[in-house]
């Protein structure tokens, strides 16, 4: 176990609209980044919060957004949805200087 | 640009069969190497890990690895493969560190394993 849930765990949109994902992480897990992963594919990294800051970020548009709380907890913001989007988005947590991501169970977002 | 490549989409091998998963990767340093399972519709469980010191590591559920350097490997062995093996395996690995995070990871495609009875 992780130690680290991700909520919904499914969800359907349509394509225009906006979506949060959230990401729970257990104590101790100060580090949190996001993942999509497409049907078929590895997942790619979208990007990485650090005490409440984007540290990172991988190429995605701005239509992906984030926001990480003092409690380490995070969200995932996509807005004006493409069919594109439909994917398994991944939460992986991490404990700062242990250098290991750990990953929660994803929330499938489909988009018709 | 960092890459990594796993060169068999799919593999399939009897139960109690050895297993050996390819994984390359392309990085001008020794990166940090990892080896994550899913099984369908779940997240990823990581199997085993490799910074530095020793190149063969072992990991969960009987699972090894070995990092050669010469030949930018990190290659996923089991001596006898059970069938809840079955599941798709991905190699990662982490170059971005930054301070004390790991940063990014960079994932292969993934390799989907079949076990027969």
């Amino acid at each position: 176990d992780a130690g680290v849930t991700q909520s919904p765990t499914h969800l359907i949109k349509t394509r225009g609209q906006q979506v949060t994902l959230r990401c729970s992480p257990k104590s101790g897990h100060d580090t949190v980044s996001w993942y999509q992963q497409a049907l078929g594919q590895g997942p790619q990294f979208i990007f990485q919060y650090y005490e409440e800051e984007e540290r990172q970020r991988g190429n995605f548009p701005d239509r992906f957004s984030g926001h990480q709380f003092p409690n380490y907890s995070s969200e995932l913001n996509v807005n004006a949805l493409l069919l594109g989007d439909s994917a398994l988005y991944l939460c992986a947590v991490e404990n700062r200087g242990r250098e290991t991501q750990y990953f929660g169970p994803g929330t499938r977002l489909l988009v018709l | 640009a960092q890459s990594v490549t796993q060169p068999d989409i799919h593999i399939t091998v009897s139960e109690g069969a050895s297993l050996e998963l390819r994984c390359n990767y392309s990085y001008g340093a020794t990166p940090y190497l990892f080896w994550y399972v899913q099984s369908p519709g779940q997240g990823l469980q990581l199997l085993l890990k490799y910074f530095s010191g020793d190149t063969l590591v072992q990991g969960i559920k009987g699972f090894e690895a070995e990092f050669k350097r010469s030949q930018s490997s990190f290659n996923l062995r089991k001596p006898s493969v059970h069938w809840s093996d079955a599941a798709e395996y991905f190699c990662a690995v982490g170059v971005d560190r930054r301070g004390s995070t790991l940063g990014r990871l960079y994932f292969g495609r993934g390799t989907q394993l079949t076990v027969w009875p």
